[in-house]
């Protein structure tokens, strides 16, 4: 089984729509989520850092964590057309590691005007 | 607002030479990353670096690659004897503390072998 599992879509979306992204993982010992955007030969952008489950707002972007499902979203209200990209999911466990984030394979999106 | 900085963005490089490739990490953090991505794949984690050593590494990380500091600015990944399979795009990552921190990102070095 994958550590992390994320749909690799692609998705496509007119303008104006709401976007859920989605990933589950299998390690329970992770503990803080990250949503990293990454454009076209360009590197993963941080968009979204959480700890905790429950939901963490910031503009037009929310990300929700189920720690008891294993499960994480990335909701984008209003989406446009510059949000087309590819949405990473990463993650890391708690202490002891230095870095290691485990990333999600990435769902590419397309948000049409 | 402050980045991470990659060069080159791209690096060609012939099968069996050495490649080094440069970042210059956000001039507060302390921990420094590589990542890989290769073409159509996951970003994949290579080494952590802290406190002049490496924290952690991957099996991907073996005794062709080599990281250093070698002064208070500039992070690099070196390469010894490139491999084809040694093509993809390399991420140099840096945070300001461990893994209670998030990593910020470079835009990466296309490293091509021929």
């Amino acid at each position: 089984q994958k550590e992390v599992e994320q749909d690799p879509g692609p998705l496509s979306v007119p303008e104006g729509a709401i976007v859920s992204l989605n990933c589950t993982y299998s390690n329970s010992a992770f503990q803080y989520f990250m949503w990293y955007r990454q454009y076209s030969r360009k590197g993963p952008e941080l968009l979204m850092y959480t700890y905790s489950s429950g939901n963490k707002e910031d503009g037009r972007f929310t990300a929700q964590v189920d720690k008891s499902s294993k499960y994480i979203s990335l909701f984008i209200r209003d989406s446009q057309p510059s949000d087309s990209a590819t949405y990473l999911c990463a993650m890391i466990t708690f202490g002891g590691s230095q870095g290691n984030l485990i990333f999600g394979k990435g769902t590419k999106l397309s948000v049409k005007p | 607002e402050p980045e991470v900085t990659q060069t080159p963005s791209h690096q060609v490089t012939q099968m069996g030479q050495e490649v080094i490739l440069r970042c210059v990490p956000i001039s507060n953090h302390l921990y420094f990353y590589w990542y890989r991505q290769i073409l159509g794949q996951k970003v994949e984690f290579l080494v952590s670096f802290y406190n002049n050593e490496i924290s952690e590494k991957s099996e991907i990380f073996d005794d062709q690659f080599s990281v250093e500091r070698p002064d208070g600015s500039n992070f690099t990944l070196k390469i010894r004897s490139t491999k084809l399979e040694d093509s993809a795009m390399y991420f140099c990552a840096s945070g300001r503390t461990g893994g209670d921190q998030p990593q910020h990102f470079g835009d990466g070095t296309r490293l091509s072998i021929l």
